[in-house]
């Protein structure tokens, strides 16, 4: 069965610092996968996506993620975080039937 | 602006009333979801639409109800028999393609008093 995990409930990081969320999946066949932001009370934004090609993926407000097969990962980082990327992060993992299935989300803090 | 609307942005409902959240899209989507989310449990599907007229349970259906009468809206109906009502419920809207992602409407906070 696909499953999404994120290891990391909450992470606290001073701002300028790097950052790195972890995010494991499960699934049979090659996946699709997201990461999502969400701002308190708000939807969700994407962040970005792996489709297939180079394992290194660029999206938007600077940050990047790594697919790795071996590992069955693809964590999320950024070199240097900003206050305002306090939030929560969601991994996901498109699957057949174009449903998604998504990780428990990890919070980030940002201290100045 | 094309993008998803959902409203009311905040609900109020009485115990054993049935009450129902609007979604609407201008993306000329195909398909279209609706997840619940609470604290620690990230999204959960409740009901998902590929095409007019067409529908399949998620992961949580009891309690809830939806139709697909156009193609732009997909109205989520919170019944009296769902326990635990009081949660935060995001629409998404999608091309319909595995690939692709997943647009989200700005959600609806349902309280049950």
């Amino acid at each position: 069965a696909q499953s999404v995990t994120q290891p990391d409930i909450h992470i606290t990081v001073s701002e300028g610092a790097s950052l790195e969320l972890r995010c494991n999946y499960s699934y049979g066949a090659t996946p699709y996968l997201f990461w999502y932001v969400q701002s308190p009370g708000q939807g969700l934004q994407l962040l970005l996506k792996y489709f297939s090609g180079d394992t290194l993926v660029q999206g938007i407000k600077g940050f990047e993620a790594e697919f790795k097969r071996s590992q069955s990962s693809f964590n999320l980082r950024k070199p240097s975080v900003h206050w305002s990327d306090a939030a929560e992060y969601f991994c996901a993992v498109g699957a057949d039937g174009n449903q998604f299935y998504f990780g428990t989300g990890t919070s980030l803090t940002v201290i100045p | 602006d094309g993008g998803i609307t959902q409203s009311p942005k905040y609900l109020f409902r009485k115990e054993g009333q049935n009450v129902t959240l609007s979604c609407e899209q201008n993306l000329n989507h195909d398909a279209m979801y609706w997840y619940r989310q609470d604290p620690g449990q990230g999204l959960r599907l409740i009901y998902y639409s590929q095409i007019v007229n067409d529908f399949q349970k998620g992961d949580i259906a009891e309690g809830y109800s939806v139709s697909r009468e156009k193609k732009e809206s997909f109205p989520l109906t919170v019944t009296s028999a769902q326990k635990n009502p009081t949660a935060f419920y995001l629409c998404a809207s999608s091309i319909e393609s595995t690939d692709n992602e997943q647009f989200f409407g700005p959600g609806t906070r349902l309280t049950v008093l």
